[in-house]
């Protein structure tokens, strides 16, 4: 049993450049996230997917889109990378009901220059 | 929304001794409080939760205490251990879709 899985682990991008984050979890949960966790912030929630076909804005949304492609995948987008990008990402998916325990993913260090 | 503050941000204590981290939300809809451990360059991961209707939660070494009067719960660990070092994070949700808001982390160090 897998749990939620991210790739890359690691990514270096020029400002300007775009890319993907992938997330996919095995563990049939309604809810997906995206956080990102940077130094003395704790999780910022970016967006989330309470449901398939459904996603909402989180806390700190600006410069990122997100993709619910279907119950197990749920990708983050960076359309034109800043250095205030730079930070340490992680995906999780919870059931949604009242057992409501977060599965993160092994994150994904990002760092823009 | 949710507004979830936590303190200490940083926390050493000597093996052995008892730590003890607090945060306060905002919302009093709020009814299910997790708290995370993440170790260094790993995930986080969920060491024990309460719901608004219980008061304290025990699970060996460690407990959390809720007060929904006052809008704050508190996690305990005692006989710390060196194993215990991590950053702690305390959560509030208020269930339904499962939107979860963090604090900014407890650094705990355990001196040997």
């Amino acid at each position: 049993n897998a749990g939620v899985t991210q790739t890359p682990k690691f990514q270096v991008l020029k400002t300007g450049q775009s890319m993907t984050l992938q997330c996919a979890q095995d563990m049939n949960h309604n809810s997906m996230y995206w956080y990102r966790q940077d130094p003395g912030m704790g999780l910022r929630l970016i967006y989330y997917s309470a449901s398939e076909g459904t996603t909402d804005k989180g806390e700190v949304p600006n410069g990122y889109n997100v993709s619910r492609l279907n119950k197990r995948e749920f990708s983050l987008r960076l359309e034109s990378a800043a250095p205030s990008q730079t930070s340490v990402y992680f995906c999780a998916s919870s059931d949604g009901n009242w057992n409501t325990e977060a599965f993160f993913g092994q994150g994904t260090r990002l760092t823009v220059v | 929304g949710e507004n979830v503050e936590q303190h200490p941000s940083t926390l050493s204590v000597q093996e052995g001794d008892s730590a003890v981290i607090k945060c306060t939300y905002s919302d009093s809809a709020s009814n299910y409080f997790p708290w995370y451990k993440q170790e260094l360059g790993k995930r986080p991961q969920l060491i024990i939760d309460i719901r608004s209707n219980v008061g304290e939660k025990k699970d060996q070494r460690i407990a959390v205490t809720l007060n929904k009067t006052a809008k704050h719960f508190s996690l305990h660990i005692t006989e710390t251990q060196p194993e215990d070092s991590a950053v702690y994070f305390c959560a509030a949700s208020t269930g339904g879709y499962q939107k979860v808001t963090f604090g900014i982390g407890t650094k705990l160090q355990v001196i040997p």
